[in-house]
């Protein structure tokens, strides 16, 4: 199974700053990576598809990147509605996992 | 617009069954693989299955740790995915998703089971 970690756990951020969440995997997924944010009592929301690939609808401020085992997810301007958690996830193999989330607090 | 809306969730005592319904609209059902995940209290995602679509033969693959208890089947007529819970252990207590897609996923919004005596 792919071990999927996420860092860091809490990024503290204010509103306007720039955050950037790294996201590893055990071994390579090449760019078959995607990125979820989720609000308290809501569904996942996905944000990026393909490492860098934005899905239908979100913000042109949130950004992927990377290849490999290594990953990074750029919000270039925080937002109000951005703090949550935000999840990575590969989809090279089964099963499909997620690392542990990164909380962007206020 | 896409939807997908999940139902049948509750408290069950351990041991006992449980069966959860995930309803699609706008998007052709029938197409699609359909997934579960799940989400423990305070805990991060795990993908607990899918069922492939009838063009690939239906068939269905599970995680290790509700393999053999839990079924995933679907009713393309009704564009309804279903996960039958059997078994049920405390460590089943979660959240329930059903989503749609073979990598990257669109999600619904997810129904609590709590198994508890």
């Amino acid at each position: 199974e792919i071990v999927m970690t996420q860092s860091p756990a809490t990024l503290s951020v204010s509103p306007g700053e720039r955050a950037t969440l790294s996201c590893r995997a055990s071994q390579s997924v090449s760019s078959n990576l995607a990125w979820y944010q989720q609000k308290p009592g809501q569904a996942p929301r996905l944000l990026i598809y393909g490492a860098s690939t934005w899905a239908s609808g979100i913000p042109a401020r949130f950004s992927g990147s990377g290849s490999g085992t290594e990953f990074t997810l750029t919000i270039s301007s925080l937002q109000s509605e951005d703090f949550a958690v935000y999840y990575c996830q590969q989809y090279n193999d089964w099963p499909r996992t997620f690392g542990q989330g990164t909380k962007v607090e206020i | 617009e896409v939807q997908l809306v999940e139902s049948g969730g509750g408290l069950v005592k351990p041991g006992r069954s449980l069966r959860l319904s995930c309803t699609a609209s706008g998007f052709t059902f029938a197409n699609y693989v359909m997934n579960w995940f799940r989400q423990a209290p305070g805990k991060g995602l795990e993908w607990v299955g899918f069922i492939r679509f009838k063009a690939y033969g239906g068939t269905t693959e599970y995680a290790a740790s509700v393999k053999g208890r839990f079924t995933i089947s679907r009713d393309d007529s009704k564009s309804i995915a279903y996960l039958q819970m059997n078994s049920l252990k405390s460590e089943d207590t979660a959240v329930y998703y059903c989503a749609r897609g073979s990598g990257y996923y669109f999600w619904g919004q997810g129904t609590m089971v709590t198994v508890s005596s």
